[in-house]
């Protein structure tokens, strides 16, 4: 059963960069789905940032797309985040998720726990 | 503002039925593409619980459902239990957006 886990820095600076890895385990991250990322801001929804493929093709949300990168690295079977010139409003829980095409349609069957990240100086 | 809009809160008692409605437009439920819902509890990852409109994945219970008609859809449970207090969210995807989510919905068990 694949399980994700999310790794990084619980603190960044204002106009840092927010950097975070999930790693996968349980299954191979060169599969035919997708690999996303998804937040919770304080008292807030969930927002989706970005998705990445084996390829190295990716997706993002057009309100974040000009501060994100995504990328995947198969060989550690590992996908990352990178967000920068962060404010408070990057404060969030960040979770990873799998967006399973075989079965579920691309829905996303499997998350991490979540990782904390608090843009403060 | 969140592209799919979900009202922010729904209630009942142990036993009832409830909704949660989620409003889209033609660039995303109204496509072909079907809508996902999730649930999700305070401190834990979000959980899948209906998939392509009203799919249930294994070990969703079937007093849980999902529809979809034209540009909005709908998570129902019936036989409301307290396990099911939590916060609901409805996910598709829209033609420029790519992934979106609802606002989430807080289900509250009286």
């Amino acid at each position: 059963q694949v399980q994700l886990q999310e790794s990084g820095p619980g603190l960044v600076k204002p106009s840092g960069t927010l950097s975070l890895t999930c790693a996968v385990s349980g299954g191979s991250i060169s599969t035919n789905d997708w690999w996303s990322w998804v937040r919770q801001s304080p008292g807030k929804g969930l927002e989706w940032i970005g998705e990445v493929y084996q390829s190295g093709n990716t997706n993002y949300n057009p309100s974040l797309k000009s501060r994100l990168t995504i990328s995947i690295d198969k060989s550690k079977n590992q996908f990352s985040l990178n967000l920068k010139s962060v404010t408070a409003a990057d404060t969030a829980v960040y979770y990873c998720a799998r967006g399973e095409q075989q079965v579920v349609g691309g829905a996303f069957d499997t998350w991490g726990q979540g990782t904390m990240v608090t843009v403060s100086s | 503002q969140s592209v799919l809009t979900q009202p922010p809160s729904v209630s009942g008692a142990p036993g009832q039925r409830v909704t949660i409605s989620c409003t889209g437009s033609s660039s995303n439920i109204g496509t072909s593409n079907g809508v996902n819902w999730y649930q999700h509890l305070p401190g834990t990852a979000p959980k899948l619980i209906i998939y392509g409109n009203s799919n249930r994945p294994s070990g969703v219970p079937d007093r849980i459902s999902g529809s979809k008609s034209g540009t909005s859809a709908s998570l129902a449970i019936t036989g409301l239990q307290t396990e099911d207090e939590a916060d609901y969210y409805c996910q598709a995807y829209d033609s420029t957006l790519f992934w979106v989510f609802g606002g989430g919905t807080k289900v509250t068990v009286l």
